[in-house]
């Protein structure tokens, strides 16, 4: 079954952690995404790459990076210099085309311990 | 630049009433249309599309039509149920992108009782 994989579930940082959010793709698309949710907001585009070894920065990168080693796989690293990382992060993959939907895990959520 | 404004909620129905949620936009060239649903605790899945003027994207008893004269994309259902409580986002796909970047609306808390 194809689809994506976001993990893990739930995570937990300490003051002054990074910590690392996995998003594993096998639908062999080209661009990946990562959104921020807010409780009872819209989603917010952090990074997203349309191709391997290449990604650009969204509308709130700030505390955050990526990387794209591999088609399959775009983690998110929420750093310490996030100072409110508590939210929803979901992840999202798609066929390069104005005309093609992305396609969505089912999200890491984030908390402050 | 691209925007897309959602009308806000929640909408509460009762089961078998007619749903209607506005969405209308704001786009620099001739976009994809998208409606997605979010249930609690998941991620959002791809409930229509449309990608031209006067198409109409239909799914799950779900219907919308793309109107160009208004700029508008309402989300329709004759009949809720239940299990139609969730979270629904409009959302357009710039014709101009050279990837597929979405604008998404601020989304729609949907509550059905029975």
């Amino acid at each position: 079954d194809g689809g994506i994989t976001q993990s893990p579930k739930y995570l937990f940082r300490k003051e002054g952690q990074n910590v690392t959010l996995s998003c594993e793709q096998n639908l062999n698309h080209d661009a990946m995404y990562w959104y921020r949710q807010d409780p009872g907001q819209g989603l917010r585009l952090i990074y997203y790459s349309q191709i391997v070894n290449d990604f650009q920065k969204g509308d709130i990168a700030e505390g955050y990076s990526v990387s794209r080693e591999k088609k399959e796989s775009f983690p998110l690293t929420v750093t310490s210099a996030q100072k409110n990382p508590t939210a929803f992060y979901l992840c999202a993959s798609s066929i390069t085309g104005r005309d093609q939907p992305q396609h969505f895990g089912d999200g890491t959520r984030l908390s402050i311990l | 630049g691209n925007s897309v404004t959602q009308m806000e909620g929640p909408v509460t129905l009762s089961e078998e009433a007619f749903l209607t949620i506005n969405c209308t936009y704001t786009a620099t060239g001739y976009p994809s249309l998208f409606w997605y649903v979010q249930y609690p605790g998941e991620g959002l899945q791809l409930l229509l599309k449309a990608t031209k003027a006067d198409d109409k994207g239909s799914n799950k008893g779900f219907e919308a039509t793309y109107r160009k004269e208004t700029t508008s994309f309402h989300l329709e259902k004759g009949s809720v149920q239940v299990s139609d409580s969730a979270v629904y986002f409009c959302a357009l796909s710039d014709v101009n992108n050279a990837g597929n970047m979405l604008t998404f609306g601020g989304g729609t808390r949907l509550m059905v009782k029975p």
